[in-house]
């Protein structure tokens, strides 16, 4: 079974702290992508990487980076924490082509930001 | 870029009833996929429709697309307590990359 695992299930940072997320696929997918999610507004991308050391800006990559330095670790970073990140933060990976296959997600980091 | 629009927003059912939920969008797609989320987990993909295929299905899930109406219905038949969650829709446009998912559709079965 594929298996993507994220670092922690729940998290609670203070406001202007460097918040790392981790995300490691064991299926050798060259596709990782994060995302978060807020109520009423589904799932929207922030990055995603197709290699490595390959990143792409999705639709809301502002106050995020990301880094992806081995293959099956995808790494987010909120550099300065605000209170308006505090959010569901989805990881999920898939195989080339991204779009024609389906997509596999980690269970979720839930991220406070006080 | 497009996003799905499900319908209903929220579905509340019995056990034992189907449960029908659509998705519509505006532009050509390659391909459409439905998802399932129980609360505050990842997602589970649980099929995936290509533009050329009217219907599919896997187990009690059954997936219809019609492309001249731009809209997809996804049912779950004889529902039970465990079919309780959120599920969305997510496109492929014709020509892209990148898939978008719908706001979603919440189901809660009742036993």
């Amino acid at each position: 079974d594929v298996k993507v695992t994220q670092s922690s299930r729940y998290l609670v940072k203070r406001t202007g702290e460097k918040v790392f997320l981790e995300c490691v696929q064991d299926m050798d997918h060259e596709n990782m992508f994060w995302y978060r999610q807020d109520p009423g507004l589904g799932l929207r991308l922030i990055y995603f990487s197709y290699d490595v050391k390959m990143k792409e800006k999705g639709d809301i990559p502002e106050g995020y980076s990301v880094s992806r330095e081995k293959k099956e670790r995808f790494s987010l970073i909120l550099e300065s924490a605000s209170t308006n990140q505090t959010s569901m933060y989805l990881c999920a990976s898939s195989p080339p082509g991204s779009g024609y296959y389906e997509q596999y997600f980690g269970p979720g980091t839930r991220l406070t930001v006080t | 870029s497009q996003q799905g629009e499900e319908d209903p927003q929220a579905l509340s059912i019995q056990e034992g009833e189907n449960a029908t939920m659509n998705c519509s969008y505006k532009t050509s797609i390659n391909n459409l996929q439905w998802y399932r989320q129980n609360s505050g987990r990842g997602l589970v993909h649980l099929i995936l429709i290509r533009s050329n295929e009217r219907e599919k299905h896997s187990g009690r899930l059954r997936v219809t697309l019609d492309t001249s109406k731009k809209s997809s219905s996804l049912l779950i038949t004889a529902s039970r307590a465990a079919d309780t969650a959120s599920y969305f829709c997510a496109l492929v446009n014709t020509g892209g990359f990148k898939t978008i998912f719908g706001a979603g559709t919440r189901l809660f079965v009742k036993a």
